[in-house]
């Protein structure tokens, strides 16, 4: 039974573009939640999708949006990438039944230059 | 709003100490507590969690208990391996009216553990 996955595993982007990380839950889970962790720092929690619509949002701008697909797979998109976007961003999966129970997924690790 | 504090690292122990790292946390309601671990390079994987007052979660020689009189969950070991050196976070989940909880993830700062042979 595969775990979360994550692609790509890196990526390097110039300010001002525009970057699409995806993530692929576990097996069984239709709840996708993404959060950014700067480094040496906790992750913080950037936003939820569930029956794909965003459902719950940390204190992140607009430029941070997302997609939940019917197989229940995410994206996370950050528009006009800023220098402070620099970090690795985790992608966690769930259940509805047990939402408490978190898996997360190794990272993308995004570079902004 | 919620949030969690873990004590400054980073820690540095022989292999066989007992380790303690402390997380104290500020929630409305009764919020699920969690430790997790992260490996270099990797992601973070649930250590153990307790979901209600005086629980004690456990998992591979880690303990921590859900006080909700002080509002602490510390880690606590009672010999730590060179294989324990990673980084653990401290975390708790929202709770809603109701009881209900999305599962949104408050994290620590995180705390370093580096254990030598």
């Amino acid at each position: 039974d595969a775990g979360v996955t994550q692609s790509p595993t890196h990526l390097i982007k110039t300010r001002g573009q525009q970057v699409t990380l995806r993530c692929s839950p576990k097996s069984g889970h239709d709840t996708v939640s993404w959060y950014q962790q700067a480094l040496g720092q906790g992750p913080q929690f950037i936003f939820q999708y569930y029956e794909e619509e965003e459902r719950q949002r940390g204190n992140f701008p607009d430029r941070f949006s997302g997609h939940q697909f019917p197989n229940y797979s995410s994206e996370l998109n950050v528009n006009a990438l800023l220098l402070g976007d620099s970090a690795l961003y985790l992608c966690a999966s769930s259940s509805r039944l047990v939402p408490h129970e978190q898996y997360f997924g190794p990272g993308t690790r995004l570079t902004v230059t | 709003g919620n949030s969690v504090t873990q004590m400054e690292g980073p820690v540095t122990l022989s292999e066989e100490a007992f380790l303690t790292i402390n997380c104290t946390y500020t929630a409305t309601g009764y919020p699920s507590l969690f430790w997790y671990v992260q490996y270099p390079g990797e992601g973070l994987q649930l250590l153990l969690k307790a979901t209600k007052a005086d629980d004690k979660g456990s998992n591979k020689g880690f303990e921590a208990t859900y006080r909700k009189e002080t509002t602490s969950f510390h880690l606590e070991k009672g010999s730590v391996q060179v294989s324990d050196s990673a980084v653990y976070f401290c975390a708790l989940s929202d709770m809603h009216a109701g009881g209900t909880s999305y599962g949104k993830l408050t994290f620590g700062q995180g705390t370093i553990l580096t254990v030598h042979p």
